[in-house]
This record gives C-alpha cells, sequence and structure tokens, in this order.
C-alpha cells in the first residue's frame, strides 16, 4: 500500500517570493511515481509536474519544481516567484508502476498568495 | 492542449435517483478513470477502466456504481440509487498508458444530493 502526507494544511506567501510545499510518501515499491497536482478554487484538477523514481534529476517545469529526495521518500514542490493566481489547494499523489492504476492522494495544502 | 471534457458540471439530484456522469477523455488515451472527492477531503479512486473492462476498484466502488464506454469518445459513470453521502465532486481521468503515465483530470461534476 502506499501513503502520502502532507503536513501543511495552509502556507502564506508574498508574492514574487519562493515557496516550498512538503510531501512526504511511503512505499516499499521501488517503482513509483510522484506528481503535483493544483486545485483553484474553481475546482478543477491540473497537473503540474512528475518525478519518476528512478530519474537521476530533479524535475521542472517552468516556476514549478520538485525537491525529490530518494532516500527521506520527499518530493516537495517548490514554487519559485508566487503569483496571485498560484493561490491554490495543491496535492501531491503516488502513482505505482507494475499494472497498478490508482492515483493516491494526499490531504493537500492551500497556498495563498499575498499582494 | 487536449483536454478531458466532463458534463454537467453541477447535478442536482434526489436521494434514490440514478444519475449518470459523463466525460470525454483525451482522444488517443487508452485508460480511463474516475475518482471523487467530499467537500473539504482527499480525492479518492473509484475505478479505472481499459480496454472495455474495468482493471482496479476500490472498496468505495460497489454494485450501486458502473461504468461504461458506450461509444468511442464518452466514459460514464452511472450511480443507480444515490445516497446522500454520494454528494461529493467526481472527477474523470485518462492517461495514455499505465504505470507511472500521468492521469489528466477533468474540470469534475459536482454532485449534490438531497
Amino acid at each position: 500500500a502506499q501513503k502520502i502526507t502532507q503536513t501543511q494544511p495552509g502556507m502564506f506567501v508574498q508574492e514574487k517570493e519562493a515557496v516550498t510545499l512538503d510531501c512526504t510518501y511511503d512505499t516499499s515499491d521501488p517503482s513509483y511515481g510522484l506528481f503535483w497536482y493544483k486545485q483553484p478554487s474553481s475546482g478543477e484538477m491540473i497537473f503540474l509536474i512528475y518525478q519518476g523514481s528512478y530519474d537521476q534529476q530533479n524535475a521542472t517545469e517552468g516556476r514549478y519544481s520538485l525537491n525529490f529526495q530518494k532516500a527521506r521518500k520527499s518530493a516537495n514542490l517548490v514554487i519559485s516567484a508566487s503569483q496571485l493566481g498560484d493561490s491554490a489547494m495543491y496535492f501531491c499523489a503516488m502513482r505505482l508502476s507494475g499494472g497498478y492504476q490508482k492515483v493516491t492522494f494526499g490531504i493537500g495544502t492551500k497556498l495563498q498568495v499575498i499582494p | 492542449e487536449p483536454e478531458v471534457t466532463q458534463t454537467p458540471s453541477h447535478q442536482v439530484t434526489q436521494m434514490g435517483q440514478e444519475v449518470i456522469l459523463r466525460c470525454v477523455p483525451i482522444s488517443n488515451h487508452l485508460y480511463f478513470y474516475w475518482y471523487r472527492q467530499i467537500l473539504g477531503q482527499k480525492v479518492e479512486f473509484l475505478v479505472s477502466f481499459y480496454n472495455n473492462e474495468i482493471s482496479e476498484k476500490s472498496e468505495i466502488f460497489d454494485d450501486q456504481f458502473s461504468v461504461e464506454r458506450p461509444d468511442g469518445s464518452n466514459f460514464t459513470l452511472k450511480i443507480r440509487s444515490t445516497k446522500l453521502e454520494d454528494s461529493a465532486m467526481y472527477f474523470c481521468a485518462s492517461s495514455a498508458g499505465q504505470g507511472t503515465d500521468t492521469q489528466y483530470f477533468g474540470p469534475g461534476t459536482r454532485l449534490t444530493v438531497l
């Protein structure tokens, strides 16, 4: 079984500053993928970034980067140069390989960007 | 950019009624999923569907739920006799492959059971 833990129910960040959203995971499977999704107040689930368990380098997508520390089982999301439109819920998620289908989500972190 | 679409965006129904939630996955994707999110809670997996059959389902997906791909583009979730606790946001998702392939989510259908 896999588990995702997000310990920050809410975070504030000043506009244009960087922010790190924490995520730890637990699995005994050696092959997995880690994802971050953004959920604005409108409700849709937007894919942000992906990190494979065998990837040597941390994933980056524009202002998003994933700080992947495999030994610590952490996959923190870093948002640089925060914008007001970044205010949303952020979910860390994991999917195992080997034919498993489901994505397991964390409880989420609510990020508010302050002007 | 291709995207998953869902209709309706909001569905209100009476307890005991049947509802059908509709989704159009990304056109070249082969794997389809339904998730739900009860207000204020985490997103929960319901079911996955591949090659016209269910490939995995959770304990939430009981006999009241069914899925179907009635044609080449639509993917539906049916709840036969809705209960108050079925009130949630229902997300459809699709992926090109299995394993660690990214699942792309639709905008969701908010189901309210009165």
